[in-house]
């Protein structure tokens, strides 16, 4: 089965600009996550969305960073200003969902904020 | 809120080596845990799922054990390769019904040759 799709790979930014991040999930797994890995330290949750729904975003900074996912599959994930704290990988994972079933990652996308 | 710890932060062995890496997490009541790899500068690959009930799981040359009521796992690798190098992330997955991932910060290990 094809892997959990992000794009871009890369992204440099000058901080106050937006960037906006792209995640495809594998087809059929109804619960998405996004989560920051800032360097040297593990990955935070960020929002969960079950199909279209938002499961649990109290970790999102609302004020800058905002996530949709239309019609239950892709999500975007964006940055509004950036700041120089944001730099870091966004990765996406997917999940059948529920206690069984474990997550599978993208390769993420690197963002550096300058 | 839940908590994971990895010990130790980093790990530098010989080839061939047997190796224990330990996740320590506050929180017992967990749905599963899981242990990732991670590549430089690439996303998380998944080894080994626990789910609460079970002990132990195992995967060619890696064997991870879960003792709930102590809070532990530890992931076990045995004739350890270079190709090992990489930093090793455990997670525990809890949240009344919403089954979110709590990392550690992981451990890199390093295997020369």
């Amino acid at each position: 089965e094809a892997g959990v799709a992000q794009s871009p790979r890369y992204k440099i930014i000058e901080k106050r600009q937006s960037v906006a991040f792209w995640c495809n999930p594998i087809s059929g797994h109804a619960t998405l996550y996004w989560y920051q890995q800032i360097l040297g330290q593990g990955p935070k949750l960020l929002i969960q969305f079950q199909n279209n729904g938002v499961v649990d975003d109290s970790q999102l900074p609302k004020d800058r960073f905002s996530a949709e996912r239309l019609k239950g599959v892709d999500s975007t994930l964006k940055i509004q200003p950036a700041k120089l704290e944001d730099s870091a990988v966004y990765l996406c994972a997917s999940s059948l969902g529920g206690r069984d079933y474990g997550y599978t990652f993208g390769s993420g996308t690197r963002l550096t904020v300058v | 809120k839940q908590e994971v710890t990895q010990i130790p932060a980093a790990l530098s062995v010989p080839e061939g080596e047997n190796l224990v890496l330990n996740c320590s997490f506050t929180d017992s009541a967990i749905y599963n845990l899981q242990w990732f790899r991670q590549d430089p500068g690439k996303g998380l690959t998944s080894l080994l799922l626990i789910q609460s009930s079970q002990r132990e799981q195992t995967s060619g040359r890696l064997n991870a054990s879960l003792d709930k009521s102590s809070g532990r796992s530890t992931l076990y690798i045995a004739a350890s390769q270079p190709g090992d190098s990489a930093t090793y992330l455990c997670a525990a997955s809890s949240g009344a019904g919403s089954y979110q991932l709590t990392f550690g910060k992981g451990t890199k290990l390093s295997v020369i040759p």
